[in-house]
């Protein structure tokens, strides 16, 4: 597996204020995807970071509200903009390797807006 | 109908039991399973995969597959306090070209020393 670091851990922002979560991985993975964990609830796909282009976004997420980058296949961003106090929650970066389907996830950003 | 079905739990064992843990899933094109093992405050940790059919083994976990009732389990032998955490099915359908999993709600295990 990759060592995948997320950062930051946490962050306290402010309604109305963007907040940008960086996603960098040891080794060239295959796939990015970016993951969002309500209190309480399970994974939920925001989008599939794709490499020199544009994301491909789940039904629900639109690219004004979660603009992700992914510069090179081992970096991704996920901003997440405009914050309202329902955009709090965990943000989970994951990647997957070669071929397989095999998923791995970062630290998690624990974003709280108030 | 959810794509991916778990039981919340809690599920309570003794230390020592057998954990049961069951998830059905509603595309039959899925080819790919996996559980993730979620402590609290943490990102899911994966414990086990399984491709096929049948029973796959690993120390104290085995994973449990059966295709045509669209079912997977994972039993944990032998339980230990520290495997209380909430236990993420989840699932690929790789014939969508998605390569992305699909999660279920997870259950809660509570390993009673």
């Amino acid at each position: 597996s990759a060592v995948i670091s997320q950062k930051p851990s946490r962050d306290i922002c402010q309604r109305g204020t963007s907040l940008t979560i960086q996603c960098q991985v040891d080794s060239q993975v295959t796939m990015m995807f970016w993951y969002r964990q309500q209190p309480g609830q399970s994974l939920t796909l925001i989008a599939t970071a794709n490499q020199g282009s544009e994301a491909t976004y789940e039904s629900g997420f639109v690219i004004d509200k979660f603009p992700i980058s992914r510069p090179n296949l081992t970096f991704s961003t996920l901003t997440v903009s405009n914050m309202s106090p329902e955009d709090s929650s965990i943000y989970l970066c994951s990647v997957v390797m070669g071929m397989n389907t095999e998923a791995f996830f970062g630290q998690g950003t624990r974003l709280t807006v108030v | 109908q959810k794509e991916v079905e778990q039981n919340s739990g809690p599920l309570s064992v003794p230390e020592g039991a057998i954990a049961s843990l069951n998830c059905t899933y509603s595309d039959r094109g899925s080819q790919s399973f996996f559980w993730y093992r979620q402590y609290s405050g943490k990102s899911p940790e994966l414990i086990m995969s399984i491709y096929s059919n049948g029973d796959k083994e690993d120390g104290r976990f085995t994973a449990q597959l059966n295709k045509a009732s669209q079912y997977v389990s994972l039993l944990i032998r032998d339980s230990q306090p520290s495997d209380s955490a909430t236990y993420l099915c989840a699932v690929n359908s790789q014939n969508t070209g998605r390569r992305a999993l699909t999660f279920g709600s997870g259950t809660r295990l509570q390993v009673q020393p």
